[in-house]
């Protein structure tokens, strides 16, 4: 079964140091991966995309993740984090048996004190 | 470029009354649509994926009968919540593909009394 894992509920963080959200995925096939970010009572907004290519893509606001096949892994990250980071930040894989849904995680709230 | 909105943003209803949520995508057309339902602190719930011209696919456990979803146009979808009750009070959030990306609306609250 295909799925995606975020394995932190809550990520605690200081307003200029890096930040990291984990991803790790399970699928059959190659994935489609993408990053979302939730502020309260808004809808999603797309981050970023790893379809093919560089295994390093770089997002909206400063955001960018990794791409490891070996790991199953697609880590979201930040070279230096801003209070206005802080929200629900969701990971998702594209569903290669039904085209088009996406599985997403669970979420991780990210959390950047001045 | 991208962009899809939902209309209303919020909503307050009577119990058994029906609540349309219209979804549209606003500089791209969009034969797939799907709408979401998320619970506070919670992940996306999908309940049905919107085809233009042509009947929903609807998740296991979503009734059909109950959210009725119609995808007229490549660039409208509306979700139909009918008779809807207390336990349907929930945050509903649309989403439209383009290309290989899904962008999704800003959500309409319903509130059910």
């Amino acid at each position: 079964a295909q799925s995606v894992a975020q394995p932190e509920d809550q990520v605690n963080v200081a307003e200029g140091n890096p930040l990291t959200v984990k991803c790790t995925y399970s699928v059959s096939g190659n994935p489609y991966l993408f990053w979302y970010v939730q502020y309260p009572n808004r809808g999603l907004q797309f981050l970023l995309k790893y379809i093919t290519g560089d295994n390093l893509v770089k997002g909206s606001y400063g955001f960018e993740a990794e791409f490891n096949k070996s790991q199953t892994s697609f880590h979201l990250k930040k070279p230096s984090a801003l209070v206005s980071d802080s929200a629900l930040y969701f990971c998702a894989v594209r569903d290669t048996n039904q085209g088009g849904k996406l599985i997403f995680g669970q979420g991780t709230e990210l959390s950047v004190k001045p | 470029g991208a962009v899809v909105s939902q209309h209303p943003s919020w909503v307050i209803c009577k119990s058994g009354t029906s609540v349309k949520i219209e979804c549209r995508s606003l500089d791209f057309q969009a034969t797939t649509m799907f709408w979401y339902r998320q619970f506070p602190k919670q992940s996306l719930m999908l309940m049905a994926t919107s085809n233009e011209g042509s009947k929903a696919t609807y998740e296991q456990g979503v009734e059909k009968d109950k959210f009725l979803i119609n995808h007229a146009s490549l660039t409208l979808s509306t979700l139909t919540v009918t008779s809807a009750h207390p336990e349907d009070s929930s945050f509903y959030i649309c989403s439209a593909n383009n290309r290989d990306t899904q962008y999704f609306g800003p959500g309409t609250r319903l509130t059910v009394l």
